[in-house]
């Protein structure tokens, strides 16, 4: 069954340190891999895809095929990036999609 | 651009009670979907809508769980008679169409089952 892996349930850094917010996925062919974020009292967000290649509030994600991975990494973590972070992959053309367990992120001062 | 809506945004009801969910996705979209989320757990996708016709509800408990989208627009989920375990918060979300759309979520309705 295809399967999405987030190995970590909670991250805390310092602001200002690096993150990476792990993920791996299982399905075979060419998945389309997200992440969604969820701050606090707010609801489920698109934050970044890997087909747009974008860089959104200073988080990247590169889609590593070799290891079925879509690590979340910023440079630099900042206080409002605490949060819940999913991944989640797209595999097929209906638009289901499959999430990950969650990480939640907590930057402290 | 409105957002999706969903009510209520809480429910308690005993096990073996009857509840109704409503979901309005936001205009123009095409493809409803509604996911259950279980504390600790990511969302699961219970059953996805492309207009009034089902795409997707291999994941649904259908003993007990239904759910429609007569028109095309709105959508009720409801559990029947629903169960322990059945608590959760449940998420409907909205997009364009089927395939690579942005899904967007609304706020979740949680339901605790006592």
């Amino acid at each position: 069954a295809q399967r999405v892996t987030q190995p970590e349930k909670l991250l805390s850094v310092f602001k200002g340190a690096p993150v990476e917010l792990k993920c791996n996925y299982s399905y075979s062919g060419s998945p389309e891999l997200f992440w969604y974020v969820q701050y606090s009292r707010q609801r489920l967000q698109l934050l970044l895809r890997h087909i747009s290649r974008e860089s959104i509030k200073g988080f990247t994600a590169d889609l590593n095929k070799g290891e079925t991975s879509f690590h979340l990494k910023k440079p630099f973590a900042q206080e409002e990036d605490s949060a819940m972070y999913y991944c989640a992959q797209n595999s097929g053309n209906t638009g289901k999609l499959i999430f990950g367990q969650g990480t939640t992120l907590q930057v402290k001062p | 651009e409105a957002g999706v809506a969903q009510s209520p945004r809480y429910k308690i009801i005993e096990k073996r009670q009857s509840v109704a969910f409503w979901c309005n996705p936001i205009s123009g979209h095409a493809t409803l979907y509604w996911y259950q989320q279980i504390l600790g757990q990511g969302p699961k996708l219970l059953i996805q809508f492309q207009n009034n016709g089902v795409v997707d509800d291999s994941q649904l408990p259908k003993d007990r769980f239904s759910a429609e989208r007569l028109k095309g627009v709105d959508s009720t989920l409801k559990i029947q008679p629903a169960k322990l375990e059945d608590s959760a918060v449940y998420l409907c979300a909205s997009s364009l169409g089927a395939g690579r759309y942005e899904q967007y979520f609304g706020p979740g309705t949680r339901l605790t089952v006592t």
